[in-house]
């Protein structure tokens, strides 16, 4: 079984601001993690993926989150936000294998407020 | 190409009433899974089918059912409802059953009074 945990119900920062959203999971199985981006009344947008590799993963618009095995977690990091960032941010973690065949496992979410 | 997508958008049923939600995946998808995101929450694991059989089955109870027809689009039934069961149900869609990348439905927000 595996569980998220995200340190930071509520995050708000000022425009231009750096970011960091923490993540960290449990699990007995290797994993495959996962950040989405929820704005309202939407459905969830993948913002970055680690499957294997490189440690270091980085989304189109400027995010990057690393994978820390040692540590268990997936911190989600941008350097500069912009207003359009604000939104509610879910990392997920599914098992590579086994029993967690295909199922996702959401943390209770971040909520991103970008300020002027 | 089309996302994925959910049918209907927003839905008010009366407890004890039986609901159908339906989902289309992403042409060439053959997993669908279900989620229930009560509000405030992150999504909630329900179901998966992969080529039209049960993969995996969250902790909900047997008021809870879906299935997945040959062109691999899925539905979600809910019976005798209750006022818990208001929530935005989301279908992600994948190419296969490993979760590698799943995409999301804009979701169906039901609400039960």
């Amino acid at each position: 079984a595996q569980s998220v945990t995200q340190l930071d119900s509520q995050v708000p920062v000022f425009e231009e601001a750096p970011v960091e959203l923490r993540c960290n999971y449990s699990s007995s199985v290797s994993v495959y993690l996962f950040w989405y981006v929820q704005y309202p009344n939407q459905g969830l947008q993948l913002l970055l993926k680690y499957l294997s590799g490189s440690t270091l993963v980085e989304s189109i618009n400027g995010f990057e989150a690393e994978f820390n095995k040692s540590q268990t977690s997936f911190h989600l990091r941008k350097p500069s936000v912009h207003i359009s960032d604000t939104a509610e941010y879910f990392c997920a973690v599914s098992g590579a294998g086994g029993t967690s065949y295909g199922k996702l496992t959401f943390g209770q979410g971040t909520i991103l407020t970008v300020h002027p | 190409d089309a996302g994925v997508t959910q049918s209907p958008t927003h839905l008010i049923k009366t407890r004890g009433q039986h609901v159908t939600l339906r989902c289309s995946p992403i042409s060439g998808h053959k997993s669908v899974s279900w989620y229930q995101q009560v509000l405030g929450q992150g999504p909630q694991f329900i179901f998966q089918y992969y080529e039209k059989e049960e993969r995996g089955r969250g902790n909900f109870p047997d008021r809870f059912s879906a299935r997945q027809f040959p062109n691999y689009s899925s539905e979600l039934n809910v019976n005798a409802l209750l006022l818990g069961d208001s929530a935005l149900y989301l279908c992600a869609s994948s190419r296969t059953g490993f979760n590698t990348e799943a995409f999301f439905g804009q979701g169906t927000r039901l609400t039960v009074v």
